[in-house]
C-alpha cells in the first residue's frame, strides 16, 4: 500500500502564510488522487476542508485553498487566525484502498 | 440536517468480534460511497474501508482484510462494520463518513484489551 507523507510539524505566524504538503511513494500526486484535506481539532471529529483538490465546502474559511504543486497535493493558509491551530491531514484516493498523511501539526505563534 | 450516529463500540478482548452501526440520516445515503476511519489514542487518522453505493464494491486497508467486513442496509439509512479476530493494535475511535460531502459522525470507541 502506498505511504503518504505529511510535514510532521510547522508553525505560522499570525496573519501570515503557510503551505502543507502531500506526498505520495507512487510518484506524483495529480487530480486523479482527488486529495482532500482534513482539520481536527483536539477531542473532536475531523472535518473536511478541501476535497477534490481545490473544491471547498460552505463552511470551509476563504483563507484556505487546495492545489497541486511540485507534484503533491498542497493546503495553503493565507492570513493565519489562531483558530487554525490545529492537525491537518491529507488523504489520497487510490484505486482500491485510500491513505491518510500522518498528519501536520500545525502551530500558529 | 445530516447526522452521522454511531453504535456499538466498547471493551472487547483480543480475539473477540464487535459489529459497529452507523445511522444516517438528512441525505440520500443510498446515493453515496461511504468510508470508516479509525483513530488510535493520540495517533493520526487511518483508513479502513469503503463501499460504494449498493454495495458491491468494497476496499479495505491491508490490516483489516480478512478480519473486517463493511456492509450497508440502503433501506435502513445504516452502514456496518463488522470486526472480528480483533487485535489490540485495532483499538481506536472508528468514524463513519462521507467524506468528500463532508459528513462525519463523532466516533464510536472500541477498546481491545483482556
Amino acid at each position: 500500500q502506498a505511504v503518504v507523507t505529511q510535514e510532521p510539524s510547522l508553525t505560522v505566524s499570525p496573519g501570515g502564510t503557510v503551505t502543507l504538503t502531500c506526498g505520495s511513494s507512487t510518484g506524483a500526486v495529480t487530480s486523479g488522487h482527488y486529495p482532500f484535506w482534513f482539520q481536527q481539532k483536539p477531542g473532536q471529529a475531523p472535518r473536511t476542508l478541501i476535497y477534490d483538490t481545490n473544491n471547498k465546502h460552505s463552511w470551509t474559511p476563504a483563507r484556505f485553498s487546495g492545489s497541486l504543486l511540485g507534484g503533491k497535493a498542497a493546503l495553503t493558509l493565507s492570513g493565519a487566525q489562531p483558530e487554525d491551530e490545529a492537525e491537518y491531514y491529507c488523504l489520497l484516493a487510490y484505486s482500491g484502498p485510500w491513505v491518510f498523511g500522518g498528519g501536520t501539526k500545525l502551530t500558529v505563534l | 440536517e445530516v447526522q452521522l450516529v454511531e453504535s456499538g463500540g466498547g471493551l472487547v478482548q483480543p480475539g473477540g468480534s464487535l459489529r459497529l452501526s452507523c445511522a444516517a440520516s438528512g441525505f440520500t445515503f443510498s446515493s453515496y460511497w461511504m468510508t470508516w476511519v479509525r483513530q488510535a489514542p493520540g495517533k493520526g487518522l487511518e483508513w479502513v474501508a469503503i463501499i460504494n453505493p449498493d454495495g458491491s464494491e468494497k476496499y479495505y486497508v491491508d490490516s483489516v482484510k480478512g478480519r473486517f467486513t463493511i456492509s450497508r442496509d440502503n433501506a435502513k439509512n445504516s452502514l456496518y462494520l463488522q470486526m472480528n479476530s480483533l487485535r489490540a493494535e485495532d483499538t481506536a475511535v472508528y468514524y463513519c463518513a462521507q467524506v468528500r460531502s463532508g459528513y462525519w459522525g463523532q466516533g464510536t470507541l472500541v477498546t481491545v484489551s483482556s
